[in-house]
């Protein structure tokens, strides 16, 4: 079994739609959640992040923890075509590992969402 | 803007040559990282570095050897490539957290293709 599963997709959805994107993880030590964003060709960049269980909303992006249930979340309104890109969860550990300062990410696969005008 | 560059976009190469990627970061940023990235695997991370000539090993850093000699470039080398290295490599670059977490810059990647 996957630390991170995610669904590939592609999910196709109409201009204007709700999204919701989901993980799910096994691992119930992990603390920091993440959304990145992945256009065709470009390396991924951060979209949101989210500390332990709760909300977080950021303009037309809404990010969900579940530690209970070990499920994250990102919600997206009113979907435009420019929001069409690979959506990848991530999470790491609260400890820092080794005294380095490094916090190792777990990603999941990435679900492709295309959004049609 | 935080700036990652990596050397080549695409890359052709065949079985058992040595291959070099380059990574330079231009934010003075301690940490630096290699991944590939399959279909169906996500994002995997091969080695990463948290300072000047420090290297950690990652998840599969079997055929993979890195190099960090300042602290803005990091370099990925295949010793003698395969096919099973044909993948898309992505640089990261980080600070260290002052908390517990700190956002990975992530390069445009270099799609390497082994023949």
């Amino acid at each position: 079994q996957k630390e991170v599963e995610q669904d590939p997709g592609p999910l196709s959805v109409p201009e204007g739609a709700i999204v919701s994107l989901n993980c799910t993880y096994s691992n119930s030590a992990f603390q920091y959640f993440m959304w990145y964003r992945q256009y065709s060709r470009k390396g991924p960049e951060l979209l949101m992040y989210t500390y332990s269980s709760g909300n977080k909303e950021d303009g037309r992006f809404t990010a969900q923890v579940d530690k209970s249930s070990k499920y994250i979340s990102l919600f997206i309104r009113d979907s435009q075509p420019s929001d069409s890109a690979t959506y990848l969860c991530a999470m790491s550990l609260s400890d820092l590992e080794g005294g380095t300062g490094f916090q190792k990410l777990v990603f999941g696969t990435g679900t492709r969402l295309l959004v049609s005008p | 803007d935080v700036k990652v560059t990596q050397s080549s976009r695409y890359l052709v190469k065949r079985t058992g040559e040595k291959v070099f990627l380059e990574c330079v970061q231009d934010m003075d940023h301690e940490n630096m990282f290699w991944y590939r990235q399959d279909p169906g695997l996500g994002l995997r991370l091969i080695y990463f570095s948290y300072d000047v000539k420090m290297k950690e090993k990652g998840d599969i850093p079997e055929g993979y050897s890195v190099s960090r000699e300042k602290k803005e470039r990091f370099s990925l080398i295949l010793e003698s490539a395969s096919t099973n290295q044909t993948s898309m490599y992505l640089c990261a670059s980080s600070f260290p957290p002052t908390t517990n977490y700190n956002e990975q810059f992530f390069g445009p990647g270099t799609r390497l293709t082994v023949l």
